[in-house]
């Protein structure tokens, strides 16, 4: 059963558009939320997040949206560079828990 | 710090062999985590150790799964027997009692082929 669900397994955008990467849950006892960008050879590293107490969190030409209603976050890139071709991982978790529930991925090229 | 370190970085083995995948976590912390890539499932966890004792291995898909963290320095994850829908990339991440939960660390992962 997958709790975190990124439907869309690959993206290509245009160098200076923005990118948008979408993730649904299901399990409503989520209240954190992340997402993980990882390149080949490398494990994901940490790349913004969010409380379920908001709706919105910005940190430079990254902007994670939260719609608890809809069970939905999506991750905006604006403007894309090249160096954002990645494969982005989304990831939610619920106080008290440890352990990060992580989503398939979305690999996102950037073209020039 | 040369963060989470894994080995190997790639293994190929037979069907029915025994894998062993090996984890160093970064010094001090106290939270290990094994994850495996694979492309339908994305990273799913295959268990985790606070204090190098096992505490959650429901995600351990079958007895021929087996992990330990014999001290704080070190863990692994055996396979055995090994059959090809193992093959996979796995993770391993670490993460200190005083790091938030994006103070996941992540090693560079090994890949896994078994034919």
């Amino acid at each position: 059963d997958q709790q975190v669900k990124q439907n869309s397994p690959s993206l290509s955008v245009q160098e200076g558009r923005i990118s948008i990467l979408n993730c649904d849950y299901t399990n409503s006892m989520f209240d954190y939320f992340l997402w993980y960008k990882k390149y080949p050879a490398e494990g994901p590293t940490f790349l913004i997040s969010i409380s379920s107490i908001k709706d919105k969190n910005e940190d430079g030409r990254f902007t994670v949206f939260l719609n608890k209603s809809a069970k939905h976050l999506s991750l905006h890139i604006v403007p894309s560079q090249p160096g954002d071709s990645a494969v982005y991982f989304c990831a939610a978790v619920y106080q008290g828990a440890q352990k990060l529930v992580f989503g398939q991925g979305t690999r996102l090229t950037i073209n020039p | 710090d040369a963060g989470v370190i894994q080995s190997p970085r790639h293994e190929v083995t037979e069907m029915g062999q025994e894998v062993t995948l090996r984890c160093k976590p970064i010094s001090g912390h106290n939270s290990l985590f094994w994850y495996r890539q694979t492309m339908m499932r994305g990273l799913e966890l295959l268990i985790y150790f606070n204090n190098n004792v096992p505490i959650d291995d429901s995600g351990m898909p079958e007895d021929r799964f087996s992990a330990k963290m014999p001290n704080a320095s070190f863990s692994t994850l055996k396979i055995q027997p090994s059959e090809p829908r193992d093959s996979a990339v796995y993770f391993c991440a670490s993460r200190g009692s005083r790091q938030l939960l994006y103070g996941y660390t992540f090693g560079s992962g090994t890949r896994l082929t078994v034919v």
